[in-house]
């Protein structure tokens, strides 16, 4: 099946800093989603891509849908310590009805 | 307020027996998902429904059951014959195939 590779898989940051991280898929997707977990608790989508290229912001968070659609980058600007969290990576492939998850960032 | 719940939040079963976990949506969305998540892991799909009395297999789907009566309601049924059931489990809907998914708060089983 499709491969979906996060990294970096843990990143230990001060409060304050800008947080980088990024998916690369051995297909093409047409769709990237960024979701972030909390301990025990489920995913929240946090940004939505549908077009390479596409840049799109929610507050603090930047995701990125990268030009040659098999990548995808989230950054966070500014941490505070409600960001800690794992944030998982998902994509969706030409005619593929379902997601492929990332192996997530911890933070 | 719309959204996605799952019952109960915990759940411990002894080795042997069947276990229905409950995924109910009020979202008026046409797909559900089942998703298991593994210590330190990603999610790995179970089974899905894109539409009432429809469901498909996902990648794990083995010792597992499902049905979909109803639009809002995604049942997912521990079965005796999967080897590893412990785990924390995943409902999530979309609007379709290819709409983002939105998940519950998820159900922790424990099987001894």
């Amino acid at each position: 099946g499709q491969q979906l590779n996060q990294s970096p898989q843990s990143m230990f940051i001060q409060e304050g800093e800008d947080v980088s991280m990024n998916c690369t898929s051995s297909s093409i997707f047409n769709t990237w989603l960024w979701y972030k977990q909390d301990p025990g608790e489920g995913p929240v989508l946090l940004i939505a891509l549908y077009k390479a290229g596409e840049l799109t912001s929610n507050g603090r968070l930047t995701a990125q849908f990268g030009i040659t659609r098999k990548d995808s980058f989230l950054n966070i600007s500014a941490s505070i310590p409600s960001d800690v969290g794992i944030y998982f990576c998902a994509g969706q492939g030409i005619g593929n009805e379902k997601l492929t998850f990332g192996t997530g960032t911890r933070l | 307020d719309g959204g996605i719940t799952q019952s109960p939040k915990y759940l411990f079963r002894k080795e042997g027996q069947n276990v229905t976990l409950s995924c109910e949506q009020n979202l008026n969305h046409d797909a559900m998902y089942w998703y298991r998540q593994d210590p330190g892991q990603g999610l790995r799909l179970i089974y899905y429904s894109q539409i009432v009395n429809d469901f498909q297999k996902g990648d794990i789907a083995e010792g597992y059951s499902v049905s979909r009566e109803k639009k809002e309601s995604f049942p997912l049924t521990v079965t005796s014959a999967q080897k590893n059931p412990t785990a924390f489990y995943l409902c999530a809907s979309s609007q379709g195939g290819g709409f983002e998914q939105y998940f519950g708060p998820g159900t922790r089983l424990t099987v001894t």
